[in-house]
């Protein structure tokens, strides 16, 4: 079974710092997805950013970038120049392709962002 | 684009009694959509994937008599828990997969449940 690990239960960064949040993952799968999801306090799940496994770019969006590392099964997630609105819960995803196919959630991060 | 509707985003139901949440995607269709429940600071559970025009595949340990998933449309997907108890008391969230650009799950806004 697939399974997601994030191993730190919770994050603080200070305002305009970077933040690198942690995720591994187990698949035996060769095309997959991964994603990284933030929970605000209104509970609304928003999409930071995707990575296609076959793609070995490493997708950014804005302050947002992950490194992801096949090999190892790591897809860590980077805040840079952090906000006050950065401050989450942050989820690591993972789903293989397929219209069925469902999301496996990590633990998830709570992120405190700090003046 | 691609945006999921969730209704009611809270309820506050008597034990005994059955609250149906649904699920709407507003401007694509969608053959599956999946709802979850999520205890306070913890993750997402899957409980169910819902598919149209056909039986929801519930996860293990999620009683499909206790919550009743129908996908008549490919634009509803509605979960009734049903006979409900406080230990029911809980957010349910739905999500639907969506190709709209790149590939990617919408999530509707929730719905808390409270159960007295």
């Amino acid at each position: 079974a697939q399974t997601v690990t994030q191993s730190q239960p919770e994050m603080s960064v200070q305002e305009a710092e970077t933040v690198t949040l942690s995720c591994t993952y187990d698949t035996s799968e060769s095309d997959y997805y991964l994603f990284w999801y933030k929970q605000p306090p209104s509970r609304q799940m928003i999409l930071v950013i995707r990575q296609e496994a076959y793609k070995q770019q490493n997708a950014t969006e804005n302050r947002f970038s992950v490194n992801f590392q096949k090999a190892a099964k790591s897809f860590s997630l980077k805040i840079s120049d952090s906000q006050l609105g950065d401050a989450a819960m942050y989820f690591c995803a993972y789903t293989i392709t397929g219209t069925a196919s469902k999301l496996t959630f990590g633990t998830g991060t709570r992120l405190q962002v700090t003046l | 684009g691609a945006v999921v509707s969730q209704h009611p985003s809270w309820v506050i139901c008597k034990s005994g009694t059955s609250v149906k949440i649904e699920c709407r995607s507003l401007d694509f269709q969608a053959t599956t959509m999946f709802w979850y429940r999520q205890f306070p600071k913890q993750s997402l559970m899957l409980m169910a994937t819902s598919n149209e025009g056909s039986k929801a595949t519930y996860e293990q340990g999620v009683e499909k008599d206790k919550f009743l998933i129908n996908h008549a449309s490919l634009t509803l997907s509605t979960l009734t828990v049903t006979s409900a108890h406080p230990e029911d008391s809980s957010f349910y969230i739905c999500s639907a997969r969506t190709d709209r650009g790149q590939y990617g799950y919408t999530f509707g806004s929730g719905t808390r449940l409270t159960v007295v």
